[in-house]
C-alpha cells in the first residue's frame, strides 16, 4: 500500500528566503506527483504536476523535482513571500495511469512566511 | 478560469439522518471523485466516476456512501445514515484524464 510522508510537518521562515519542502513515497510505480496548495478551511489548488517520465516543472517561483527510483520529490520555493503562507501537499497517482485512480496524499507541510 | 463548485459548504446533521453533497465538476471533464479529509489528518480518496459508473472506490467507500449523476452537470455523493465519524471536509474534484485534478472547495460536514 503506498504511503506518503511529508518532510517538515511545519516551518516558520522569514520572507524573502529560499525553501525545499519534501515528500517520499514507499512505491516508486507511480504515473505522475501532484503539488497542492490548501489554504485554511478552503479546496486544494493544483500548483505542479510531474510525470513519472519527468525530473522537474516549473511555475514562477516554484520548482518541483522528482526522483522515483528512490522515491522521492522536492518542492523549492524562490523568494518566500508571506502569501505563501499555507499547507502544501504531495500526491501521487499510482502507475495503471487510469483517470480514476485515487491519489495517495501526504500530511502536508504546515508552511509561514514572516513578513 | 473554470472551477468546480460544491454546494452546501456547511452542513450539521444528527446521527442517522441522511445527508447529500453536491458537486458541480467542470463541463468539459470526464472523471470525478469524491474525497475527505476529518480534521488534522491526510486527504483521503472515496470514489471516481467515469461514463456513469463508479470506476475505483476505497474501503471507506462503504454500502453507507453513494454517488450519483443525476443530469449532465451534477454529481452527489450521499450518505444514508450519518455517523459521528462521517464528520469531515468532503471535496470534490473533477480531471480530463489521468492528469490534473480540480478540486472544488469543500463541504464541511458536522455530525451531532
Amino acid at each position: 500500500k503506498q504511503e506518503v510522508t511529508q518532510i517538515p510537518a511545519a516551518l516558520s521562515v522569514p520572507e524573502g528566503e529560499n525553501l525545499v519542502l519534501n515528500c517520499s513515497f514507499t512505491d516508486s510505480a507511480i504515473y505522475n506527483l501532484q503539488w497542492f496548495r490548501q489554504d485554511p478551511g478552503k479546496g486544494l489548488t493544483s500548483l505542479l504536476l510531474i510525470q513519472s517520465s519527468q525530473r522537474e516543472q516549473t511555475s514562477g517561483r516554484l520548482n518541483a523535482s522528482l526522483d522515483k527510483s528512490s522515491g522521492r520529490s522536492t518542492l523549492y520555493i524562490a523568494a518566500s513571500q508571506p502569501g505563501d503562507s499555507a499547507t502544501y501537499l504531495c500526491a501521487v497517482r499510482p502507475y495503471s495511469g487510469g483517470g480514476a485512480d485515487g491519489l495517495t496524499f501526504g500530511k502536508g507541510t504546515h508552511l509561514i512566511i514572516q513578513p | 478560469e473554470p472551477e468546480v463548485t460544491q454546494t452546501p459548504s456547511h452542513q450539521v446533521t444528527q446521527m442517522g439522518q441522511e445527508v447529500i453533497l453536491r458537486c458541480v465538476p467542470i463541463s468539459n471533464h470526464l472523471y470525478f471523485y469524491w474525497y475527505r479529509q476529518i480534521l488534522g489528518q491526510k486527504v483521503e480518496f472515496l470514489v471516481s466516476f467515469y461514463n456513469n459508473e463508479i470506476s475505483e472506490k476505497s474501503e471507506i467507500f462503504d454500502d453507507q456512501f453513494s454517488v450519483e449523476r443525476p443530469d449532465g452537470s451534477n454529481f452527489t455523493l450521499k450518505i444514508r445514515s450519518t455517523k459521528l465519524e462521517d464528520s469531515a471536509m468532503y471535496f470534490c474534484a473533477s480531471s480530463f484524464g489521468a492528469n490534473v485534478l480540480t478540486f472544488g472547495a469543500g463541504s464541511r460536514l458536522t455530525v451531532l
